[in-house]
Order: C-alpha cells, then structure tokens, then sequence
C-alpha cells in the first residue's frame, strides 16, 4: 500500500484481557517505531525495530506490553492483562532508514478502549 | 533527557491573519527538529524539517527556522485559511536517543473564516 496501515482502527475490550494491534509498515522501510498518544497529549515512544530485532524497547511502559516483527515488515503490539489506563491510541510508524534525521511516516492509529 | 515545550492552546484566528506557534527544545545531543501536523480524523503528517542550525524549513506555506542560540523551532504562516484547522505538534530526535521522536503536546489551531 502507500501508506503505512494499522488495524484494527477501534478496540474495545475489557479489563484483564488480552489485545493485538498490528501494524504494516511502508514497503522497504527498514525502521519500524510504536508510540502511544493520550487524549490532549503528544506521542510518546513505546519501541522502535530495525529489521526483525527491537534496536530499543525502553518506552514500554511494563512487560505487559510486548512487540515483535518477525519477518522486518509486518508488527504487532501485544498487551497482556489490560487495563483501563492503557486505553489510547497507538500509533506506528516507519521509515526508510532510522537515522535521526530521517522523516517517520505515520499510520492512523488504532483507538484501544479499555472498559 | 530530551523534551519539547510548545505554546499552550488552543489558538483560535480569523483566515488570512498571522499564526506563530511557539516551540522550545532540550536536547542531550544535536537534534533534528520537525514539525507534524494533524487533521481532523487523519493520521500524523510531517509538515516540515530541519537537521541543523540555522536550517529554516518549509512547507504549504508555513516556515520554521532552527535556532540553536534560543533552542527554538517557532512554527509561522504569513496568513492562514480554514483549511489549517489542525492540530500541530513539534518534535526533536537526536542520536542520544536513537531513532525516537520526543513530540510536544501539541498546539489546537482553529482558523474561522
């Protein structure tokens, strides 16, 4: 595709339970990065992959929250035992290299509702 | 560590006026300095960019020049139309931090025609 797709676009679930959000980046971006926005707030950083492996997964917030890209293209954001303040929006994004000087493309995020 | 400051919202002006939306940065290392936008119901787009000092990017109009002196990136459009209606966020990313974006909270602009 064009652009860089996220589904599912709404989640809703309940408290405890267990949720994948999965995230396709633009085709030969070789960065892949996740972040979390809060109503009213900016981005914050989650974890950021090159290729397959997590070059730095210091924002997740716990080891509730896990994500892998298997195969460098396709990822997916895992979070365990949810709870009502993980409710957000999640963000991914790439880009073609991951130089800090490199543009991020966003997806439109997944809206994640924890009741 | 790094963050980003930007003036508190929301900014509300009648089309054509003057729009400045201030943006101040900490930075451990020499950061890049960008400028994303928001529309109603669509994702994040980069609106413009500067890698280095003095830089000034551009972009649909609106400029920000990077000034390394004042740590700032001040966002400005010399007369805005409804169509900026937007949310609009500044960000830094600079190679202590690896690849990360380090956004503001953002700034809600609201052009009335």
């Amino acid at each position: 595709g064009a652009g860089v797709s996220q589904t599912p676009s709404n989640k809703v679930t309940e408290k405890g339970k267990y949720v994948e959000l999965r995230c396709d980046p633009i085709s030969g971006h070789t960065a892949l990065y996740w972040y979390r926005q809060s109503l009213g707030q900016g981005p914050e950083f989650l974890i950021y992959f090159q290729g397959t492996g997590a070059a730095d997964d210091s924002g997740l917030p716990n080891d509730r929250f896990f994500a892998v890209r298997p195969e460098g293209s396709v990822s997916t954001l895992k979070i365990q035992r949810t709870e009502r303040g993980d409710s957000a929006v999640y963000l991914c994004a790439s880009s073609f290299l991951a130089g800090n000087w490199d543009t991020q493309y966003f997806g439109p995020g997944t809206r994640l509702t924890v009741l | 560590g790094n963050s980003v400051t930007q003036m508190e919202g929301p900014v509300t002006l009648s089309e054509e006026a003057f729009l400045t939306i201030n943006c101040t940065y900490t930075a451990t290392g020499y950061p890049s300095l960008f400028w994303y936008v928001q529309y109603p119901g669509e994702g994040l787009q980069l609106l413009l960019k500067a890698t280095k000092a003095d830089d000034k990017g551009s972009n649909k109009g609106f400029e920000a020049t990077y000034r390394k002196e004042t740590t700032s990136f001040h966002l400005e459009k010399g007369s805005v139309q409804v169509s900026d209606s937007a949310v609009y966020f500044c960000a830094l990313s600079d190679e202590t931090s690896g690849s990360r974006l380090t956004f503001g909270e953002g700034t809600q602009l609201t052009v009335n025609p």
